[in-house]
C-alpha cells in the first residue's frame, strides 16, 4: 500500500471550508483514495473515498489531482464538532486483495469558534 | 443498531494473565479487522480476515492470535499479556471487494496490561 504525507495540524475557523491536503506520490493505479476521522477517542468513521474523479457526500468533498499524486479533504462549513484527527489513506480497498486500511498519523483539525 | 460491538469495553489484566476481545458485526460482512491505537498514535493493524475462514497477519501481531469464529464473529486473543499491550483496541468490518465501501469501527476495547 502506499504511503501517504498529511500536515501533522491544522486550524480552521468555526464556518469556514476546512481544506486537509493529503501527498501520495507513490499511489498506484487501482489503489483508492480514502478518508476517516477519528473524533477524541472514539472508533474512526469513514468519510468519503474516490479514485480519480472528484467526489462530494453530504459530509465533504474528495479532489484528486490529475496525476492522482495529491488530494484535499473539504468540509465546507466547519463546525465545532469536526474537530477531529482526519487520515488520509490509500488502498486497494479490499481485503481479499491485500486492500488493507494502514493508518498513518493524520492530520489534527482544530475548528475555532 | 446496525454496526459493530466489541466487549469488553473496559479491561485491568495483570502481567501474564490472558483474555479474548470479541467481536460481532452484523451488516453481513465478509472482512473483519483487529486495530490497536496506542496514546497519542494512529491505529495499527494487528489481524485480518478477508472472508470466513480465512485470517492473516497485519503489522504487529506478535503476542496475538485471532479467530474467525463465523462470518458474524472475530475474536482477538492475548495468551500472556504484557504491559506493552496496553493500548485501545479496535474491531472493524468492511463487505470487501473493491472498492471497500467503507470500514465500520467498533467503539473500543480499553486494555490495560499492569
Amino acid at each position: 500500500d502506499a504511503k501517504t504525507t498529511q500536515p501533522p495540524s491544522m486550524d480552521c475557523a468555526e464556518g469556514r471550508a476546512a481544506n486537509l491536503p493529503c501527498n501520495h506520490s507513490t499511489i498506484s493505479g487501482n489503489e483508492y483514495v480514502y478518508w476517516y476521522r477519528q473524533i477524541h477517542s472514539q472508533g474512526p468513521q469513514y468519510i468519503i473515498h474516490g479514485l480519480k474523479n472528484n467526489e462530494t457526500n453530504e459530509m465533504a468533498s474528495l479532489i484528486i489531482t490529475e496525476d492522482r499524486k495529491s488530494s484535499t479533504l473539504i468540509l465546507p462549513h466547519a463546525t465545532l464538532r469536526d474537530t477531529a484527527v482526519y487520515y488520509c489513506i490509500v488502498s486497494l480497498g479490499s481485503a481479499s486483495n491485500t486492500g488493507k486500511l494502514i493508518f498513518g498519523q493524520g492530520t489534527t483539525l482544530q475548528v475555532k469558534p | 443498531n446496525a454496526g459493530v460491538t466489541q466487549t469488553p469495553k473496559f479491561q485491568v489484566l495483570k502481567t501474564g494473565q490472558s483474555m479474548t476481545l470479541q467481536c460481532a458485526q452484523d451488516m453481513n460482512h465478509n472482512s473483519m479487522y483487529w486495530y490497536r491505537q496506542d496514546p497519542g498514535m494512529g491505529l495499527r493493524l494487528i489481524y485480518y480476515s478477508a472472508s470466513e475462514g480465512t485470517t492473516d497477519k497485519g503489522e504487529v501481531p506478535n503476542g496475538y492470535n485471532v479467530s474467525r469464529l463465523n462470518k458474524r464473529e472475530f475474536s482477538l486473543r492475548l495468551e500472556s499479556a504484557a504491559p506493552s499491550q496496553t493500548s485501545v483496541y479496535f474491531c472493524a468490518s468492511s463487505g470487501g471487494g473493491r472498492p471497500a465501501y467503507g470500514y465500520t469501527f467498533g467503539s473500543g476495547t480499553r486494555l490495560t496490561v499492569v
